[in-house]
């Protein structure tokens, strides 16, 4: 079967750094996305890793352990326009999404 | 803005209507996809064309009809749909299928079924 676990929700605070992790359990790995989808938007593509370790790109990074079917994504210098839910999707022959998670940044 | 254009953006339909949702890239992708998304829920796969063909269909109910006229067009035709189809339809594309090009998505048809 195939399983993408995400926390539901969480919160942070405006300059703060918040860690969104993933695993998963998949049948094959063609690597692993992250999205962005503000509410009523599309979910627009932030990162991608297929090989273990870290991703970096601005403000936000993402780091894959395969081994351990483990991902998270982490934002840092939080702003209030980052609340947005967060998707992990992992690639097989399509892209399976993960639950979610809804983050929401506090003043 | 996004570079996968969809419309309408939204419709509301009966169910015995039938209507059709547009979907338009001109990056040069090769592979499109339809998700249907419910409120709160991740994406879920509909279908994936890849070079203008269909490939994956996910147990779509045959009410849900793809097209892929070009390798720039996909359509999605909609007929005796039930409210429970209710829901925003995501179009995406990407260069090709394979497991490491990013999916683009357009801003979604919001359907609703009366």
């Amino acid at each position: 079967g195939q399983n993408i676990d995400q926390p539901t929700e969480m919160t942070a605070t405006e300059g703060a750094i918040v860690q969104i992790n993933c695993t998963y359990q998949t049948s094959g790995f063609n690597g692993l996305f992250w999205y962005q989808q503000h509410a009523g938007e599309a979910p627009t593509f932030l990162s991608y890793n297929v090989l273990d370790g870290l991703e970096e790109k601005g403000r936000f990074s993402s780091f894959l352990s395969r081994s351990k079917g483990y991902s998270y994504l982490l934002l840092k210098e939080l702003q209030m326009k980052d609340s947005a839910s967060y998707l992990c999707a992992v690639a097989t022959d399509k892209l399976i999404f993960g639950t979610g998670t809804r983050l929401q940044v506090f003043p | 803005d996004t570079e996968v254009t969809q419309t309408p953006k939204h419709l509301v339909m009966g169910m015995t209507n039938k209507k059709s949702l547009k979907c338009e890239q001109h990056m040069g992708h090769r592979a499109m996809y339809w998700y249907k998304q419910k409120a709160k829920k991740p994406p879920e796969l509909m279908f994936v064309y890849s070079y203008e063909k269909l490939s994956i269909n996910e147990s779509v109910p045959s009410r849900f009809s793809p097209e892929c006229p070009n390798s720039s067009l996909l359509n999605l035709h909609l007929h005796a749909l039930q409210p429970e189809d209710s829901a925003l339809y995501l179009c995406a594309s990407s260069h090709w299928t394979g497991g490491n090009q990013p999916q683009h998505f357009g801003d979604g048809t919001r359907l609703s079924i009366l």
